[in-house]
């Protein structure tokens, strides 16, 4: 399996704009995580998935994060509008395994930068 | 709330030496304890994890060690060498096996050839 699998690698974007993450998880995995990563705040939790159904989405940090998985293959992470302080790098991870039971496999992260 | 305390946030040895990573919780229900690996421009890589009913754990260089009853757990590399130059990051899950995994801030780690 080719891992798990995001995109964009890099975005730059200005404020004020729509931007859009991409997620390809591997397959047979049934929880999908999306993650946020700063100096100042570390790794945290923004939501994850249970067969494509939103489980705990408490990390989202405000209305102008939303994310969807349509299907077992595919979830995006949106943000609307964007803001400088949303600069950070965006993991997407997928799991067998029961959150906070197994082991994560993380893809290689969105960095995303807002100017 | 709930945390995960980490230190140190950075750390040099010698090639050779070994490295210690020490890790604190604050939830009691929390009953397991992965690590990651993180290198420059990738995802976080689980390198060892332990669970409760266990004090140690060891696979080749690496050991993590657990005492749940200080709410502590350390990871230790010995032999260090260039490629373990790395971000780790410890983890609980808060919450016990119903919450979530919550991470420490990470440990900068170089090894010096």
């Amino acid at each position: 399996d080719a891992g798990v699998i995001q995109s964009p690698r890099h975005e730059v974007t200005e404020m004020g704009q729509e931007v859009t993450l991409r997620c390809k998880p591997i397959s047979g995995h049934d929880y999908l995580f999306w993650y946020r990563q700063t100096m100042m705040r570390g790794l945290e939790l923004l939501i994850y998935f249970n067969n494509n159904v939103p489980i705990d989405d408490s990390g989202m940090p405000e209305d102008r994060f939303s994310a969807k998985m349509p299907n077992a293959s595919f979830s995006t992470l949106k943000i609307q509008p964007s803001e400088p302080r949303d600069s950070a790098v965006y993991f997407c991870a997928s799991s067998f395994f029961a959150p906070a039971t197994g082991e994560l496999f993380f893809g290689e992260g969105s960095r995303l930068t807002v100017l | 709330g709930e945390n995960v305390e980490q230190h140190p946030s950075t750390l040099s040895v010698q090639e050779g030496d070994s490295a210690v990573i020490k890790c604190t919780y604050s939830d009691s229900a929390s009953n397991y304890f992965p690590w990651y690996k993180q290198e420059l421009g990738k995802g976080p890589q689980l390198i060892i994890d332990i669970r409760s009913n266990v004090g140690e754990k060891k696979d080749q260089r690496i050991a993590v060690t657990l005492n749940k009853t200080a709410k502590h757990f350390s990871l230790h590399i010995t032999e260090t060498q260039p490629e373990d130059s790395a971000v780790y990051f410890c983890a609980a899950n808060i919450g016990g096996s119903q919450g979530n995994l919550i991470f420490g801030k990470g440990t900068k780690l170089s090894v010096k050839p």
